[in-house]
């Protein structure tokens, strides 16, 4: 079975700009969940989509919306950049019934000049 | 949710069993323990989760106490592919929002 896969895998980006990053998670998963990783502030949560559904919110700004499509894939976006939105973001996916086992991707790395 | 408390960083030798401790005092009836780790550039790697009894499967040991306040992480045999980033969350049932706190750095040295 294939794994969580992300792409892009790198992206530079310039201050005021916006992104998508997409999610591709594993067939027969529900559910996806963002997560932020940057050396000063670690993991941290994003949101989780399950069902084309917001379930969960992190404490973000509005900047990072997301959604997820009928097939289960999921895109974020991240709007205005600024330097700090620098960071690897991954996604996970689960099969969302209960607190299940998370499978994660590899990251897609954001950096922004 | 409930906060965890770890060790930044342990050291343990190729082959034997490293013990990563994890202090969840605040931790409600609902809640479960899950351990995940990161080994460098990758994306965190789920290991085992447990509500109150003990649970092992092919990676890892997991040893909850009677009051469920705090737990230990056991890597039988441990290589130095074990070198990683060890993550103990505390989660509610019907959630998969996880709280990563900082971790443990875990060194496998030969």
């Amino acid at each position: 079975k294939a794994g969580v896969t992300q792409t892009p895998r790198y992206l530079i980006k310039t201050r005021g700009q916006q992104v998508t990053l997409s999610c591709s998670p594993i067939s027969g998963h529900r559910s996806v969940s963002w997560y932020q990783q940057t050396p000063g502030q670690g993991l941290q949560f994003l949101f989780e989509y399950f069902s084309e559904t917001q379930r969960n919110k992190g404490n973000f700004p509005g900047r990072f919306s997301g959604r997820q499509f009928s097939n289960s894939r999921s895109e974020m976006n991240v709007s205005t950049l600024e330097l700090g939105d620098s960071a690897l973001y991954l996604c996970a996916s689960s099969l969302g019934d209960y607190v299940n086992e998370q499978f994660f991707g590899p990251g897609t790395r954001l950096t922004v000049l | 949710d409930a906060k965890t408390t770890q060790p930044p960083s342990m050291d343990c030798a190729e082959g034997r069993a490293a013990n990563l401790p994890c202090n969840h005092s605040t931790i409600s009836g609902n809640e479960y323990v899950y351990w995940y780790r990161q080994i460098h550039s990758q994306g965190p790697q789920y290991i085992i989760h447990g509500l109150k009894n003990n649970e092992t499967n092919e990676m890892a040991s997991l040893i909850i106490t009677e009051d469920r306040k705090s737990s230990t992480l056991i890597l039988p045999h441990a290589t130095l592919r074990d070198t990683a980033v060890y993550y103990c969350i505390v989660a509610s049932y019907n959630t998969d929002k996880l709280i990563f706190g900082t971790g443990t750095r875990l060194q496998v040295f030969p």
